[in-house]
């Protein structure tokens, strides 16, 4: 259970372009998910979390207006990077968890991330 | 400001040996912490998790220690497999908002 999936696992695209990457919880309800940036052989960087139906709330020196999350359905949640240049260029990985779960602590469950390329 | 570290960037282990992965945290509020096994390209994979109210978290070949004390947590692979060689990142919550802190991960490589 837990199965998180993320689309597309690869995207290379042209500088100015918009890329938009899903993030779906498969088999349970995510009121909240997370999305991380990885750079090469660093640690996972939070971007922003979202709760359903919520505004998300970004990191500090995360441009929220660069990067449009929504998180419009429990078992969705998209990350848009606008205008994209070589610098967004990076490995992008969402998390989902679920207030639902009951049990005490839960683990976050991850998508198997996004590759960005940017020319 | 890294509140959670992993100071070894990688290690070598014999295969059938005990593999040891340090993490160490600076923030006292932290009572929930996890390991994540890494591939390559992909997302990374839940392994273990122990909670402050234990010392001790064993599953199967894994076991997880806590010293709170010393704000150090151990991963311990034993017998160490070649199909362990991956990255291995620790993290740790405040439980309060379920954000988690990852380290900088340790890269593992089993040698057959």
């Amino acid at each position: 259970g837990a199965v998180v999936s993320q689309h597309p696992s690869w995207v290379i695209c042209k500088s100015g372009t918009s890329v938009k990457i899903e993030c779906r919880s498969l088999d349970f309800q995510a009121t909240t998910m997370f999305w991380y940036r990885q750079f090469p052989k660093q640690s996972l960087m939070l971007m922003a979390t979202s709760n359903e139906g919520s505004k998300a709330t970004y990191e500090q020196g995360v441009e929220k207006d660069k990067f449009l999350i929504n998180h419009a359905s429990l078992t969705l949640s998209t990350l848009t990077v606008t205008s994209a240049h070589p610098e967004d260029s990076s490995f992008y990985i969402c998390s989902a968890s679920s207030l639902l779960w009951t049990g005490g602590n839960q683990p976050q469950h991850f998508g198997d991330g996004t590759r960005l390329s940017i020319l | 400001d890294q509140q959670v570290k992993q100071n070894s960037p990688s290690l070598s282990v014999q295969e059938g040996r005990i593999s040891i992965l340090n993490c160490d945290y600076t923030n006292s509020m932290f009572d929930y912490f996890l390991w994540y096994k890494k591939y390559p390209a992909e997302g990374p994979t839940f392994l273990i998790s122990i909670s402050s109210i234990k010392d001790k978290n064993e599953d199967g070949r894994f076991t997880v220690f806590l010293n709170k004390s010393a704000k150090h947590l151990s991963l311990h692979i034993v017998p160490s497999q070649p199909g362990d060689s991956a990255v291995y990142f620790c993290a740790a919550s405040a439980n309060t908002g379920n954000q988690f802190y990852f380290g900088t991960g340790t890269s593992l490589t089993v040698i057959p």
